[in-house]
C-alpha cells in the first residue's frame, strides 16, 4: 500500500519558473525523501529530510517538512527542461528500519 | 562507484511461464530491496534483505513469487507462473546502512516485464 499522496499529479510550467510539489502521508516517520525518475529509468535520490528538521536545501531544491500536518513540499527554483521527470516522495516509517513507502508521484513537464 | 546492475532490461513472456530477474547491488551495500512499479504509480516494496536475511517480505505474493540473496551479494527474484497482472517494472535498490536511521537508496534501471 502507498502511504503518500502527491499533489498535483501533473504540473506543466515554462523554463525559468518555479515548481512546487506537495506530499502528504499518514503515519509517523523517521525521515522523508524525494526521488526523481526520468522516463524509462530508475529512481535517483534528490534529498532527505529527517523528522526533526523543518527545511533543507540542495542546489535549486528546497524541501520543507511539517510533521504536525504530515506533509512535505519540494520546490524546484529556476526550472530547466532537464528537470522534466516524475518526482516521488518516500517516507521512512518510524521504527521500520530502512523501509521506504513511495507516493504516486508528480509528473513535471518543463517547456523550453 | 558502479551503480546497481539489473538484468534483463526487458522481458516478454506468455502467461503461466516462469521468469527471473537478477540484481547486483553496489559493492558494500548490505541492504537490498526489490520493488514493483506499475504504470503511473510509485514503487511498492516486495522484499527487503539485510545481508542474506529477508527482513521484510510482507508484500511478496508468496504463492508465485520467490527471492533469494545467497552470500548476501546479488539477488534473484522469480515469478512462477506469471500472470497478466504481473506486467510491471521490477526495480532493485541497495543502501549502505542497516537497521534504524535514514537510508538513501540507490536504484537500478529496472526490468520491464510484459506478460501476454
Amino acid at each position: 500500500s502507498q502511504q503518500g499522496e502527491e499533489d498535483p499529479q501533473a504540473l506543466s510550467i515554462q523554463e525559468g519558473e518555479n515548481a512546487t510539489m506537495n506530499c502528504s502521508y499518514k503515519t509517523s516517520i523517521n525521515n522523508l525523501q524525494w526521488y526523481r525518475q526520468n522516463s524509462g529509468r530508475g529512481l535517483v535520490h534528490l534529498i532527505l529530510i529527517r523528522s526533526n528538521e523543518r527545511e533543507k536545501h540542495s542546489g535549486r531544491l528546497r524541501v520543507t517538512l511539517d510533521t504536525s500536518k504530515k506533509s512535505s513540499s519540494l520546490l524546484i527554483t529556476a526550472s530547466r527542461a532537464a528537470d522534466t521527470a516524475s518526482y516521488f516522495c518516500a517516507t521512512g516509517p518510524y521504527n521500520q528500519g530502512g523501509k521506504l513507502i513511495f507516493g504516486q508521484g508528480t509528473e513535471l513537464s518543463v517547456k523550453p | 562507484e558502479a551503480g546497481v546492475v539489473q538484468s534483463p532490461r526487458y522481458k516478454i513472456i506468455e502467461k503461466k511461464q516462469p521468469v527471473a530477474f537478477w540484481c547486483n547491488p553496489i559493492s558494500g551495500h548490505n541492504t537490498l530491496y526489490w520493488y514493483r512499479q506499475n504504470l503511473g504509480q510509485g514503487p511498492e516494496l516486495l522484499i527487503r534483505y539485510e545481508n542474506e536475511e529477508a527482513v521484510d517480505d510482507s508484500q511478496l505474493p508468496k504463492d508465485r513469487f520467490s527471492a533469494e540473496r545467497l552470500k548476501g551479494v546479488d539477488s534473484t527474484l522469480k515469478i512462477q507462473p506469471a500472470e497478466l497482472g504481473d506486467s510491471a517494472v521490477y526495480l532493485c535498490a541497495s543502501s549502505r546502512r542497516r537497521g534504524q536511521g535514514a537510508n538513501e537508496q540507490f536504484f537500478g534501471p529496472g526490468t520491464r516485464l510484459t506478460v501476454l
